[in-house]
């Protein structure tokens, strides 16, 4: 079965430093899409990042990279230069090997504070 | 372009009662799917509907029920509430299935008691 695993319940980093959160998942599918969403306090899910399991090279999307190691099965997303306002809950999810469906499987979710 | 409206954002039931949540997607989306959070539990994916037509359900019981109108437009339908139904409740929409970008409305968390 399909799984997504975030082994950190909460995480700290200061202002404008990096800040790498884990992502490991277990699929038996060749084809796949691993995604980080963020969900401030709001509750919204806001899309960050894509990561197709043929894609070569990580995504990137501004201050958002994911280190893809596809041997690893691990998909973390790293964040540059953090902001007060990346203060949130951050999900892992991984799509299934069709392409048509858009069902995420997510994990249990990493809350992240930035410090002042 | 506006985003994905959901309503009501908030609601209190009692158990027994049942509820009916509506989510509408981004214009030009077709694709809409339900997710139910819980502290528990997590996210859990509920169903998917494109072009009217279900396309994915997950492990929930059939008191749990879906539908998607001609426009897009999408409702969810929980009879015979239970305690353990209280969840924010999230809706997805994206430009046709298994679309990489898949956008979240604010949810409507609900309350049962």
């Amino acid at each position: 079965a399909q799984k997504i695993t975030q082994t950190q319940p909460g995480m700290f980093v200061q202002e404008k430093e990096a800040v790498t959160l884990d992502c490991t998942y277990d699929t038996s599918d060749q084809s796949y899409g691993l995604f980080w969403y963020k969900q401030p306090s709001s509750g919204e899910m806001i899309f960050l990042i894509y990561q197709g399991s043929y894609d070569e090279q990580n995504a990137t999307e501004g201050r958002y990279s994911l280190n893809f190691q596809k041997a690893r099965k691990s998909a973390n997303l790293v964040i540059s230069a953090s902001q007060l306002g990346d203060s949130a809950m951050y999900f892992c999810a991984m799509r299934e090997g069709s392409s048509n469906t858009g069902k995420l499987i997510f994990g249990q979710g990493t809350t992240l504070q930035v410090k002042p | 372009k506006a985003g994905v409206t959901q309503t009501p954002r908030y609601l209190i039931k009692t158990r027994g009662q049942q509820v009916t949540l509506s989510c509408s997607p981004i214009s030009g989306h077709r694709s809409v799917s339900w997710y139910q959070q819980t502290p528990g539990q997590g996210l859990q994916f509920l169903f998917e509907y494109f072009s009217e037509t279900q396309r994915n359900k997950g492990n929930f019981p059939g008191r749990f029920s879906g539908r998607q109108f001609s426009n897009s437009r999408s409702e969810m339908n929980v009879s015979t509430l239970e305690l353990g139904d209280s969840a924010l409740y999230l809706c997805a929409s994206s430009l046709r299935l298994g679309s990489h970008e898949q956008y979240f409305g604010p949810g409507t968390r609900l309350t049962v008691t």
